[in-house]
């Protein structure tokens, strides 16, 4: 297995809610990463955190707001999305952002 | 970056050698050839990567052309659990060189 796991691995909100979605990993790696794979489509990066700096933003709508507390953590908090966020949410790490990066099982967002 | 094509989809009989191309005829030559694959709706699993030489681990083998410009994951004896999206992606080395570039990859069908 991947050593990087993720909650809540299916959530459902409205469009005034907010959330957050958590990424853990286990693995001692210092980058982390958000990716979106809405359907059909191919996995876009979203953010990327090196030694808890983030060192890329997408150009992501400022609904999705990550955090990373720590080299272990990694959150996406939401609000006021659109239905056209839903999407798989994948969270991935690497030792360091030139290394092979493993990937989360991802949480299925669907707003309504 | 350097673009990837591959097949849209593929079948294998159980038990075979799938054998999975990609044309990466634009690749340079400090750029990694990487091998994910994402059974359905599940976070992208790495499988194997290569620079120049082939590769092989307990997943798979990696055997790219002398020129570089494609390459060919091999699964020696597939089984019905390998069915999945396999994805090729070339990815530059050096410093702050993170970015995967998805395509739609191959959906690999293993048949019993």
């Amino acid at each position: 297995e991947t050593g990087v796991t993720q909650t809540p691995r299916h959530l459902v909100m409205g469009m005034t809610n907010k959330k957050s979605l958590k990424c853990e990993q286990h693995l001692g790696h210092n980058a982390m990463y958000w990716y979106k794979q809405s359907a059909k489509k191919p996995l876009e990066l979203m953010f990327v955190y090196n030694f808890k700096e983030q060192t890329e933003n997408n150009s992501v709508p400022s609904r999705f707001s990550p955090e990373c507390p720590n080299s272990s953590h990694l959150f996406l908090h939401l609000h006021t999305l659109q239905p056209e966020d839903s999407a798989l949410y994948l969270c991935a790490s690497s030792q360091v952002t030139q290394e092979t990066q493993y990937f989360g099982p991802g949480t299925r967002l669907l707003v309504l | 970056d350097a673009k990837t094509t591959q097949p849209t989809s593929m079948d294998c009989a159980e038990g075979r050698a799938a054998n999975l191309p990609c044309n990466h005829s634009t690749i340079s030559g400090n750029e990694y050839v990487y091998w994910y694959r994402q059974i359905h709706s599940q976070g992208p699993q790495y499988i194997i990567h290569g620079l120049k030489n082939n590769e092989t681990n307990e997943m798979a083998s990696l055997i790219i052309t002398e020129d570089r410009k494609s390459s060919t994951l091999i699964l020696p004896h597939a089984t019905l659990r390998d069915t999945a999206v396999y994805y090729c992606i070339v990815r530059p080395r050096g410093s702050g060189t993170y970015k995967y570039i998805f395509g739609t990859g191959t959906r690999l069908k293993v048949l019993a």
